[in-house]
């Protein structure tokens, strides 16, 4: 059974730092992995999708990458900003049904 | 761009009572998937469609939810009666098809069961 992890569960820094969420994932037969932030009450933003056959993807100040084989993924975040404030969560998809399965996210707060 | 709409935004209702939430999801996307989010935890599927066809329910608790998505469009989740323990978001998201394509979600109906 595919079961994801983040940690930390929460996280402060002050505005400007560079920062790494990380996401763990148990089976590494993965179609694809999925980024997403979500504000308080609000539905998920999809962030960044790598497909299984690629290393990394781009987009702005983020940047994910995906190492199948150790199970890992990492989100660097560049030069924060309050603005950034919210919980990411990763999420892969395994098997051929489509399914999301979730970590718990990590709650962000950078402060001003 | 395109979003998936949820309604209602907000719900409270009394426990022993039905609840019905609505999405629409992106013209075009084939996959539908409803998920709840508890708080401070991720989001964990309840059931997913494929056009009409339920593709995977077996988190559903068969004995008070249901849902349906009767032409492939639009889709409703059902709870009744409404227990304490449903108190939650239930998120809806839609993708182009099953596997490689991204998920998009909706904002989400916050359920309150008091």
């Amino acid at each position: 059974k595919q079961e994801v992890t983040q940690i930390p569960a929460a996280l402060s820094v002050p505005e400007g730092e560079n920062l790494v969420l990380n996401c763990s994932f148990t089976d590494s037969a993965i179609y694809n992995l999925q980024w997403f932030r979500q504000d308080p009450g609000k539905g998920l933003t999809s962030l960044l999708l790598i497909q299984s056959s690629q290393r990394e993807q781009t987009s702005g100040r983020l940047n994910a990458s995906l190492d199948k084989s150790s199970g890992r993924s990492t989100l660097y975040i560049a030069a924060s900003q309050p603005g950034d404030s919210a919980t990411y969560l990763c999420a892969v998809i395994s098997g051929n049904t489509g399914k999301l399965i979730f970590g718990q996210g990590t709650t962000l707060q950078v402060k001003p | 761009e395109a979003e998936v709409a949820q309604s209602p935004r907000y719900k409270i209702t009394e426990k022993s009572q039905a609840v019905a939430f609505w999405c629409d999801p992106i013209s075009g996307h084939a996959t539908l998937y409803w998920y709840r989010q508890i708080l401070g935890q991720g989001p964990e599927l309840l059931v997913q469609f494929q056009d009409e066809s339920v593709v995977d329910d077996s988190q559903l608790p068969k004995d008070r939810f249901s849902a349906e998505r009767l032409k492939g469009v639009d889709s409703t989740l059902k709870i009744q009666p409404a227990e304490l323990g449903d108190s939650a978001m239930y998120l809806c998201a839609s993708s182009l098809w099953t596997g490689s394509s991204p998920l998009h979600f909706g904002n989400g109906t916050r359920l309150t069961v008091t």
